[in-house]
């Protein structure tokens, strides 16, 4: 039974580039969450998707979009990358409710470098 | 004032020890309490999933929530080496979707 995975495990731009990360979710799971933790901090909510729609997102600016499609897996778009967007973007999925109570499970996330 | 306040430790203890590690809160509206480990390099691993107050064991692992102090505690028994990582708290509103985290705890078990 395969966990969350994420793709690419590292990945290296400049300022200025755009990136896009991408997510499978645990089997059975439909909703996807995404998450960027900057080193020796918690992670921080950026948004969730479920039934392909955004339906909270946290305290990010619109440079950061994501996307979910019909077979749940999810990505995440960041444009205009900026120094401090640095930092291990983490995916978690969790099986679908109205009131979103059921707990996430984690991938290993993506570490993304801005030079 | 941060949501969710953890102590970054570190937190160094012998194996064999008993391991307490505590949030403390100022939402009110947070319900839901998890517990988190995560080692170097890997994302992280859900530990204990507790809906309000009260207490949830899980073998060596204890969670607590006091609602009523906004606190709570993750307890590991017959700490091993293999338990040096680190642990986040995490919490969350009843139907709301957004997970608050914790800055994390590191914790070392010396063999």
């Amino acid at each position: 039974d395969a966990g969350v995975t994420q793709s690419p495990t590292h990945l290296i731009k400049t300022r200025g580039q755009q990136v896009t990360l991408r997510c499978s979710p645990k089997s059975g799971h439909d909703t996807v969450s995404w998450y960027q933790q900057a080193l020796g901090q918690g992670p921080q909510f950026i948004f969730q998707y479920y039934e392909e729609e955004e339906r909270q997102r946290g305290n990010f600016p619109d440079r950061f979009s994501g996307h979910q499609f019909p077979n749940y897996s999810s990505e995440l778009n960041v444009n205009a990358l900026l120094l401090g967007d640095s930092a291990l973007y983490l995916c978690a999925s969790s099986r679908g409710d109205a009131a979103g109570n059921q707990p996430q499970h984690f991938g290993d996330g993506t570490r993304l470098s801005i030079l | 004032q941060k949501e969710v306040e953890q102590d970054p430790g570190p937190l160094s203890v012998p194996e064999g020890a008993i391991v307490s590690l505590n949030c403390t809160y100022s939402n009110s509206a947070f319900q839901y309490f998890m517990w988190y480990r995560q080692y170097s390099r890997k994302g992280p691993e859900l530990l204990m999933y507790t809906y309000s107050s009260g207490n949830k064991e899980d073998g060596r692992f204890t969670a607590q929530v006091d609602k009523s102090s906004k606190y709570i505690s993750l307890f590991i028994r017959d700490s091993q080496p293999s338990d040096s990582a680190t642990y986040l708290c995490a919490m969350k509103e009843t139907g709301g979707f957004k997970t608050i985290f914790g800055a994390g705890t590191r914790l070392f078990v010396k063999a």
